[in-house]
């Protein structure tokens, strides 16, 4: 079975500050990768995902992130937050070739002004 | 526009009645599905369908209902078997052999 594990369910950084969320995930196969973001009473935004190939990934908004296999983890980045970035973000998994998602339990970040 | 709706945003229902989450489609995706989203939980898979006239049961599908008579549509039934329904429900879609998941905007329902 998959899981995933967010370490930290609250993050708060300054405004230009880097941002690190942390995932970790259990898979017994090759796992598809991915990060959302929701906004308040909202629903998910895919920000990036990780099937195959390069495993430093970008996606929208100047976040990305790094599949390491031997480390099970997939941490998600941003190198100088801003105010907009405040928001709650889920990491999820999945099989190769799977369409169901596990999602981990969500990191909120507040960004400082 | 192509996505995903859900209506209503916000639904009220009394204790002992079945009330009906609404989700549509216009993206032609084969597969969607439900999702529970409780603070501190994250997202629970309610019940999905990868084709019309078929689904399966999620991780947390007691007290729910689902139906896929089209590829479009795919309600969600909270039947009063549901003893703590008071959540945010996410629907979500995705192409067949796709991996990402779409989701609508979200249906918050209360118990009073």
């Amino acid at each position: 079975a998959q899981s995933v594990t967010q370490l930290g369910s609250h993050v708060s950084v300054s405004e230009g500050a880097l941002v690190l969320l942390r995932c970790n995930y259990s898979s017994s196969v090759p796992p598809y990768l991915f990060w959302y973001v929701q906004y308040p009473n909202q629903g998910l935004q895919l920000l990036l995902k990780y099937t195959t190939g390069a495993t430093l990934v970008k996606g929208i908004n100047g976040f990305e992130a790094e599949f390491k296999k031997s480390e099970t983890s997939f941490h998600l980045t941003k190198p100088s937050a801003h105010m907009s970035d405040a928001a709650e973000y889920f990491c999820a998994v999945s099989e190769q070739g799977a369409q169901k998602l596990v999602f981990g339990q969500g990191t909120r970040l507040t960004i400082n002004p | 526009d192509g996505g995903i709706t859900q209506s209503p945003k916000y639904l009220f229902r009394k204790e002992g009645q079945n009330v009906t989450l609404s989700c549509e489609q216009n993206l032609n995706h084969d597969a969607m599905y439900w999702y529970r989203q409780d603070p501190g939980q994250g997202l629970r898979l309610i019940y999905y369908s990868q084709i019309v006239n078929d689904f399966q049961k999620g991780d947390i599908a007691e007290g729910y209902s689902v139906s896929r008579e089209k590829k479009e549509s795919f309600p969600l039934t909270v039947t009063s078997a549901q003893k703590n329904p008071t959540a945010f429900y996410l629907c979500a879609s995705s192409q067949t052999g796709a991996t990402v998941a779409f989701f609508g905007q979200g249906t918050r329902l209360t118990v009073v």
